[in-house]
């Protein structure tokens, strides 16, 4: 069975470009999260689909960053413009939801802003 | 305030030695508990989690964790470390929302083996 697969792996742009990140989840799940690592820590959370549906964006700076999840498998997150601070790695991990626990992670987009 | 503390930023241990983590939660209930490694330029693999019953859990790699209670603590451990241990631990929780779908992570804890 595939895992969760992101892409680009590596991302470098200068500031004030767009980007975007783009997650396909393992099939049948109906959660998908976007977490964001910066060095040296642990990810924290920007948003979370449950099938279509954002249900927490709260810590989505939606100024800059947009995600969406069409037909509720893929999903694609996009900065624009993006700033220095945002050089970090993006995660996209998915879970069957529903109280089974367990998240999926993929390997990461890793974006340096220049 | 809700919180995950891993108490060490950096450990070293030698090969075949014994490897212990520390994790601390700070929530109302019980929250289901995770450990998962990151090797470089990975994603996060899950090791194992609690979400109830035996208070000591077998997980992959030969790594077990302990759930206490009384400390609010559900520390990784691991009898002897191998060189591919070498990685970056980090202790999660499942918060008690409608889906159970919300997680919170630990700063990590970077491990580094020594021959």
């Amino acid at each position: 069975e595939a895992g969760v697969v992101q892409s680009p792996r590596y991302k470098i742009i200068e500031k004030k470009q767009p980007v975007a990140f783009w997650c396909n989840p393992i099939s049948g799940h109906n959660t998908l999260y976007w977490y964001l690592q910066n060095l040296g820590q642990g990810p924290e959370l920007l948003i979370r689909y449950e099938n279509e549906e954002a249900v927490d964006d709260s810590q989505l700076p939606k100024d800059r960053f947009s995600a969406e999840r069409l037909k509720g498998v893929d999903s694609t997150l996009k900065i624009q413009p993006a700033e220095l601070g945002d050089s970090a790695v993006y995660l996209c991990a998915s879970s069957l939801g529903g109280g089974a626990g367990e998240l999926f992670f993929g390997e990461g987009s890793r974006l340096t802003v220049l | 305030a809700q919180s995950v503390t891993q108490p060490d930023i950096h450990i070293t241990v030698s090969e075949g030695a014994s490897l212990e983590l520390r994790c601390n939660y700070s929530y109302g209930a019980t929250p289901y508990l995770f450990w998962y490694v990151q090797s470089p330029g990975q994603g996060l693999q899950l090791l194992l989690k609690y979400f109830s019953g035996d208070t000591l859990v077998q997980g992959i790699k030969g790594f077990e964790a302990e759930f206490k209670r009384s400390q609010s603590s559900f520390n990784l451990r691991k009898p002897s470390v191998h060189w591919s241990d070498a990685a970056e631990y980090f202790c999660a929780v499942g918060l008690p929302t409608d889906s159970w779908g919300k997680f919170q992570f630990g700063a990590g804890t970077q491990v580094v083996v020594t021959p």
